[in-house]
């Protein structure tokens, strides 16, 4: 059974701090993906990272995925408020059969 | 562009009585559709998922069954609910290995 361990479960910082965050597993996948999630809202696909080592930039968020495409890690430079949300990596494989493994996600707090 | 669209968005039914919960995808052909329940604001867990009309995958065996009428329509449902079947349940659709969410449906069971 493919699993996805997403750490740390909680988060809490003050506005400015740096924090990461990681998914990690045993398995490979062929790619990871990072989605942010708001109260009463559905996930909002972030990212997606296909090749190991790859690291991709969205403003103050820095997405990594591992070279051996087991783990991946999601840094936010000078967190804001903004940033507060459950975040949440899902793998895909094709012999999966569309289906995405998910993570049970990182709530992080960003204090003003 | 791709829009979804789920209703309602908040819904408290008694136990017993059925739901019926419909989701919506505008602006592609044959996607890939799935419903998701999310308790406390953890995890997602796949309930159902549908590469095509009529063709539908359970994952968990439990009070709840889904369709697909239609090849953009997805519909969840119950004849009895329970008291278990309180939570977030989003709908999501792909074609590749991205998926896209809905805005989700509350549900309380009393």
């Amino acid at each position: 059974t493919q699993l996805l361990e997403q750490s740390p479960q909680f988060l809490s910082i003050q506005e400015g701090e740096n924090l990461t965050v990681y998914c990690n597993s045993s398995s490979v996948f062929s790619s990871l993906q990072w989605y942010r999630q708001e109260p009463g809202e559905g996930p909002v696909l972030l990212v997606t990272v296909v090749t190991g080592g790859e690291v991709k930039k969205l403003k103050r968020l820095t997405f990594q995925f591992g070279d051996a495409r087991k783990d991946s890690s999601l840094h936010i430079t000078a967190a804001q408020p903004g940033d507060t949300g459950l975040y949440l990596c899902a793998g895909f494989n094709a012999g999966n059969n569309r289906k995405l493994i998910w993570g049970l996600g990182t709530s992080l707090a960003v204090n003003p | 562009s791709q829009t979804i669209h789920q209703w309602p968005a908040t819904l408290v039914q008694p136990v017993g009585s059925p739901l019926s919960l419909e989701c919506t995808v505008e602006g592609t052909s044959n996607p890939n559709l799935y419903w998701y329940r999310q308790a406390a604001g953890r995890g997602l867990q796949l309930l159902f998922y549908s590469v095509g009309i009529g063709q539908i995958s359970s994952e968990v065996p439990q009070n709840l069954s889904a369709s697909r009428p239609q090849d953009r329509q997805f519909i969840l449902s119950s004849k009895k609910l329970l008291l278990s079947d309180s939570g977030f349940y989003l709908c999501a659709w792909s074609i590749g290995y991205e998926q896209y969410f809905g805005p989700g449906t509350r549900l309380t069971v009393t």
